[in-house]
């Protein structure tokens, strides 16, 4: 079955980092562009960072710049989304997804939540 | 980047039509023909309807339709059925690699 699990998102104060998880499986992940979708409670879908497939290079959206890393392992099938100086408004159900046709996200996990708040 | 602006709300009863438009500029809509759309039901993931302004994924009914005219895109859903009660987010590539998702348009079937 193709799916990707996303994992890791916990509640953590402002300033602090934490690390998101995607594992991909039932198909060739190295092939793939990849993304993170964030989606603040009651909100709508919010674009955060993609990644090639080869992992060379990712980009963000504004407000994260300089704050979140994407990152991908191939040998683990794994993505990753490191975030750094987190603020209250990064609070979100954080979405991995796999571009699948060309600018459109065919595959995506259930979520994981990320609660930033002292 | 700003959210493309979609209607917060739009209505049909079952075997009507509805149409949802998705309003940016001519850096995303308008200057590029990557425009998709995702359904998300409450409590549930997305799920891609529309890629490249009107193309469906296998297994999307063609009763969804998307198109585009200028900086503004829409999507159509015809023959409106119960189960596509949703929320509907339109998104388009910003260039750069580059995304912006829509405001996102709840549909209420009658």
């Amino acid at each position: 079955e193709v799916q990707v699990v996303e994992s890791g998102g916990d509640l953590v104060q402002p300033g602090g980092s934490l690390r998101l998880s995607c594992e991909a499986s039932g198909f060739t992940f190295s092939t793939y562009w990849m993304t993170w979708v964030r989606q603040a409670p009651g909100q709508g879908l919010e674009w955060v960072a993609n990644i090639k497939p080869d992992g060379s290079e990712g980009y963000y959206m504004d407000s994260v710049k300089g704050r979140f890393t994407i990152s991908r392992d191939n040998a683990k099938n794994s993505l990753y989304l490191q975030m750094n100086s987190l603020r209250d408004e990064d609070t979100a159900l954080y979405y991995c997804a796999r571009y699948g046709y060309v600018a459109g996200c065919d595959i995506w996990g259930q979520g994981t939540v990320v609660t930033v708040s002292s | 980047q700003s959210a493309l602006t979609q209607p917060p709300s739009a209505s049909g009863s079952p075997g009507q039509s509805v149409t949802i438009s998705c309003t940016g500029t001519s850096s995303d809509i308008g200057g590029y023909n990557y425009v998709s759309w995702y359904q998300q039901h409450p409590g549930k993931a997305p799920k891609l309807i529309i890629y490249e302004v009107y193309k469906r994924p296998s297994g999307v009914p063609d009763r969804f339709s998307g198109s585009k005219s200028g900086n503004t895109a829409s999507l159509t859903v015809s023959g409106l059925q119960a189960d596509d009660e949703a929320t509907y987010y339109c998104c388009s590539y910003t260039g750069i690699n580059n995304y912006v998702f829509g405001t996102g348009t709840k549909v209420t079937v009658l």
